[in-house]
């Protein structure tokens, strides 16, 4: 039933280490996002694909490399973790064009030790 | 570049109470506008939108007119409940070759005591 699903849903982890979270969605759309959200509240884009070809790519390290290898996933792989890094990380997914509605996963929160 | 803002949160309010959230965007172009909610421990939803100047987005007993002179898109609902506590975010879209990207004001927490 789950439209947008997000794995893990936690994640706690060292300094350096690399790790990915992964997203699905059935919904049928051929566009999906990444997205950090800080300890308040600000929420900022990093990265859209429509239909597997990356599209959107914020200022955002390339030690955060996103994958999709399909229309119904989108990865994110981050390497060499920092402690800045900490951060709610949400993955969405619409049909293209400007005004359509994006749908949120329950996000993944990264805590770095 | 494009930019959203917000009223400063946190807003506090009595159950019944009128609300109404302020938001002001600056565009180069003509983006569609939105209101998405997030419930502690959830992803966004979308509230309501609306896509052109003098629209008017409704759901759930909110409402937002897109006003084109002021640059405004204010949220607002005649009374509101407990469940209506949440973190709420005003956003615009630009299609970038058919991705949408949305920028976010910096959110608005909304806690209704009984």
């Amino acid at each position: 039933d789950t439209a947008v699903s997000q794995t893990p849903k936690y994640l706690v982890t060292q300094m350096g280490n690399d790790k990915s979270i992964k997203c699905e969605q059935n919904l049928g759309h051929d566009t999906m996002y990444w997205y950090k959200q800080d300890s308040k509240k600000f929420l900022k884009i990093m990265f859209s694909y429509n239909n597997k070809e990356l599209i959107i790519n914020e200022t955002v390290p390339n030690r955060f490399s996103p994958k999709s290898p399909d229309k119904a996933h989108l990865n994110l792989h981050i390497n060499s973790l920092e402690l800045g890094d900490s951060a709610v990380y949400f993955c969405a997914s619409s049909h293209s064009g400007g005004n359509q509605p994006q749908h949120f996963g329950d996000g993944t929160r990264l805590s770095i030790l | 570049g494009d930019s959203v803002t917000q009223m400063e949160g946190p807003v506090t309010l009595s159950e019944e109470a009128f609300l109404t959230i302020n938001c002001t965007y600056t565009a180069t172009g003509y983006p569609s506008l939105f209101w998405y909610v997030q419930y502690p421990g959830e992803g966004l939803q979308l509230l309501l939108k609306a896509t052109k100047a003098d629209d008017k987005g409704s759901n759930k007993g909110f409402e937002a007119t897109y006003r084109k002179e002021t640059t405004s898109f204010h949220l607002e609902k005649g009374s509101v409940q407990v469940s209506d506590s949440a973190v709420y975010f005003c956003a615009l879209s630009d299609d970038v070759g058919g991705a949408q990207k949305l920028v976010f004001g910096q959110g608005t927490r909304l806690t209704i005591n009984p």
